[in-house]
């Protein structure tokens, strides 16, 4: 059983640039969540994706966007970025209906 | 709105010794699941123990168990025979059981740190 994947593991880019982070569920889950953590916090969720559709969203503005393909890999898009955008990105997997999510290792973006 | 809370910025304990990580939340759902996550220095979130707002007993997985106490609104994580490898951050997280649909993620605390002595 593969467990949930991300790319890349650190990226650096600079205010007003535009970011793709990337996701990889685990096999046989249907279902993706995105979350920020800045340091020193817990993650706050951004959104999530099922059946290539956002099925929820929390308190982030619309330059954060995503999508969902068929093989239910997932893309998180960041536009016009900002300092306080840097954090830790983490995907989620799990089966929708069930609580338990599983996470990815994360990306660590850093905005200068 | 959901709210997990966590009063214990950081923690020592000694080897071997049983660790409790406090817990409290606030929401109006009826039913939610609790959640309890690991977090070491290499940042993936590693899943420990769950709970469901109607489970009667409280979860155990292992070394792990959770007393949750609903009344009081607390969930907290209990560690037993705590090992040099234990040392990380643990969150407190929850979310609504939502059978009309939607989905709204989890809801973290911030975090208590960890750190089991020799």
């Amino acid at each position: 059983e593969t467990g949930v994947t991300q790319s890349p593991t650190h990226l650096i880019k600079t205010r007003g640039q535009q970011v793709t982070l990337r996701c990889s569920s685990q096999s046989g889950h249907n279902t993706v969540s995105w979350y920020q953590q800045a340091l020193g916090q817990g993650p706050q969720f951004i959104f999530q994706y099922y059946r290539e559709e956002e099925n929820g969203r929390g308190n982030f503005p619309p330059r954060f966007s995503g999508l969902q393909f068929p093989n239910y890999s997932s893309e998180l898009n960041v536009n016009a970025l900002e300092l306080d955008d840097s954090a830790l990105y983490l995907c989620a997997s799990s089966l929708l209906g069930l609580g338990e999510q599983f996470f990815g290792p994360g990306t660590r973006l850093t905005v200068l | 709105a959901q709210k997990i809370t966590q009063t214990q910025p950081g923690m020592f304990v000694q080897e071997k010794e049983a660790v409790t990580l406090d817990c409290t939340y606030d929401t109006s759902d009826q039913s939610y699941g609790l959640f309890w996550y690991k977090q070491p220095s290499s940042g993936e979130m590693i899943f420990l123990i769950y709970q469901g707002s109607y489970d009667e007993q409280n979860a155990t997985e292992g070394r792990y168990s959770l007393n949750f106490q609903k009344a009081r609104k607390s969930a907290n994580l209990v560690i037993s025979a705590s090992q040099l490898g234990d040392s990380a951050m643990y969150f407190c997280a929850m979310t609504p059981v939502n059978s009309g649909g939607g989905a709204d993620g989890l809801t973290f605390g911030k975090g208590t740190h960890l750190i089991i002595q020799p």
